[in-house]
């Protein structure tokens, strides 16, 4: 099955630097990787996707890199503010033709921005 | 338009008995799967339902079981619990069963402690 791995586990950057979170996949025939954001007290939320024919995706702040030759995706968040300390899990699907793929995911990130 | 509910979202059982989990997707949506959450191991796959059948299932033993209903409500049961078992189970809806369009939207979770 498949194996997704996620680095690092923990992060602290400076409130306005960046930060990089990095995922490696095991399955060459997944084709869908999104990210989710736990807040403290929640449920984890989509906060962005990428699927297997694009490289990149961007959404203001943020922007996931995906390279399919070396099986590993990145999310970038630039700007970092206050709000986006949370914890965040990359997660990855692949395909079967019997449409009962699932969502295996990272353990986790947890991202905390120092004021 | 209400999101995945999940109840109760605490509890607190002893070593040996037996509990259930109960979630309730979004308005419309078919497809339920359950997660554990639990420090350092990120979200391990309990299983998914669609349309009152189990479509995929992780790799836990048989104490971890579910079912759904016709209204696409489901519950998942542990029998003879064990420590380990304390975590977050969070329940995950989506308008379709697997594929690569079939976001996750995660309700708040039940968080299990057992003694």
């Amino acid at each position: 099955g498949e194996n997704v791995e996620q680095h690092p586990s923990t992060l602290s950057v400076q409130e306005g630097d960046s930060a990089v979170i990095k995922c490696t996949y095991s399955d060459s025939a997944s084709n869908y990787f999104p990210w989710y954001k736990q807040e403290l007290g929640k449920g984890p939320q989509l906060i962005i996707d990428i699927r297997s024919n694009v490289g990149e995706k961007k959404d203001q702040r943020i922007a996931v890199t995906l390279n399919k030759t070396a099986k590993h995706f990145s999310l970038h968040i630039t700007e970092t503010q206050p709000e986006d300390s949370a914890v965040y899990f990359c997660a990855a699907r692949g395909h079967s033709n019997f449409g009962n793929e699932k969502l295996t995911f990272g353990t986790g990130t947890r991202l905390t921005i120092i004021p | 338009k209400a999101g995945v509910t999940q109840t109760p979202r605490y509890l607190i059982k002893t070593r040996g008995q037996q509990v259930t989990l109960s979630c309730s997707p979004i308005s419309g949506h078919r497809s339920v799967s359950w997660y554990q959450q639990t420090p350092g191991q990120g979200l391990q796959f309990l299983f998914e339902y669609f349309s009152e059948t189990q479509r995929n299932k992780g790799n836990f033993p048989g104490r971890f079981s579910g079912r759904q209903f016709s209204n696409s409500r489901s519950e998942m049961n542990v029998s003879t619990l064990e420590l380990g078992d304390s975590a977050l189970y969070l329940c995950a809806s989506s308008r379709l069963a697997g594929g690569p369009t079939g976001e996750l939207f995660f309700g708040e979770g039940s968080r299990l402690t057992v003694l």
